[in-house]
């Protein structure tokens, strides 16, 4: 079974520009999290979805990022305007319960470069 | 505001000797902890995890030790082996939320 798929996989973008990440969970998940990842801070959550609703966006920086679900299969990270701080692996997972009781299955992120 | 610490940023251990990974956590409403294993270039994988109502949890090799008192677990290699080394996320969650909070990881280096 294809796990969860992440695109792309490297992102290199100058300051200013919009940067879109897209996830396709596993089939049948009801759950998807986004999670940004940094030396400093480890493995943040940013936001997730149960049944393609956002349930918990506190994790989301600031309004330049933005987050949907528009059905069971597929979601976006939107970045704009990027700045050189944004720089991170951005990951997303999928669970088909809770991610609190079920193991998250995690793609293998996208490494994002803001010049 | 770090409510889960992993002050060990990396280990160095020999194969076939034990790991020892250590994790505290501050918020004392958290109940269910998780151990995920990262290797570069890839997503996190689920390893272990172990509830609040239990202080040890075994999967072959790997064991979790959760000190509620303490509010510290630990994640326990026996033995170590070279394909062992990776990143380890320490991960809690607590009654009434879906969110897992991770600790910012510690790199296990298994050498022969």
């Amino acid at each position: 079974d294809a796990g969860v798929i992440q695109s792309p996989r490297h992102e290199v973008t100058e300051m200013g520009q919009e940067v879109t990440l897209r996830c396709k969970p596993i089939s049948g998940h009801d759950y998807l999290f986004w999670y940004r990842q940094t030396m400093m801070r480890g493995l943040e959550l940013l936001i997730y979805f149960n049944n393609n609703v956002p349930i918990d966006d506190s994790g989301m920086p600031e309004d330049r990022f933005s987050a949907k679900m528009p059905n069971a299969s597929f979601s976006t990270l939107k970045i704009q305007p990027s700045e050189p701080r944004d720089s991170a692996v951005y990951f997303c997972a999928s669970s088909l319960l809770s991610g609190r009781n079920q193991p998250q299955h995690f793609g293998d992120g996208t490494r994002l470069s803001i010049l | 505001d770090q409510q889960v610490k992993q002050n060990s940023p990396s280990l160095s251990v020999q194969e076939g000797r034990i790991s020892i990974l250590n994790c505290d956590y501050t918020n004392s409403m958290f109940d269910y902890f998780l151990w995920y294993k990262k290797y570069p270039a890839e997503g996190p994988t689920f390893l272990i995890s172990i509830s609040s109502i239990k202080d040890k949890n075994e999967d072959g090799r790997f064991t979790v030790f959760l000190n509620k008192s303490a509010k510290h677990l630990s994640l326990h290699i026996v033995p170590s082996q070279p394909g062992d080394s990776a990143v380890y996320f320490c991960a809690a969650s607590g009654e009434n939320t879906d969110k897992l909070i991770f600790g910012t990881g510690t790199r296990l280096q298994v050498f022969p």
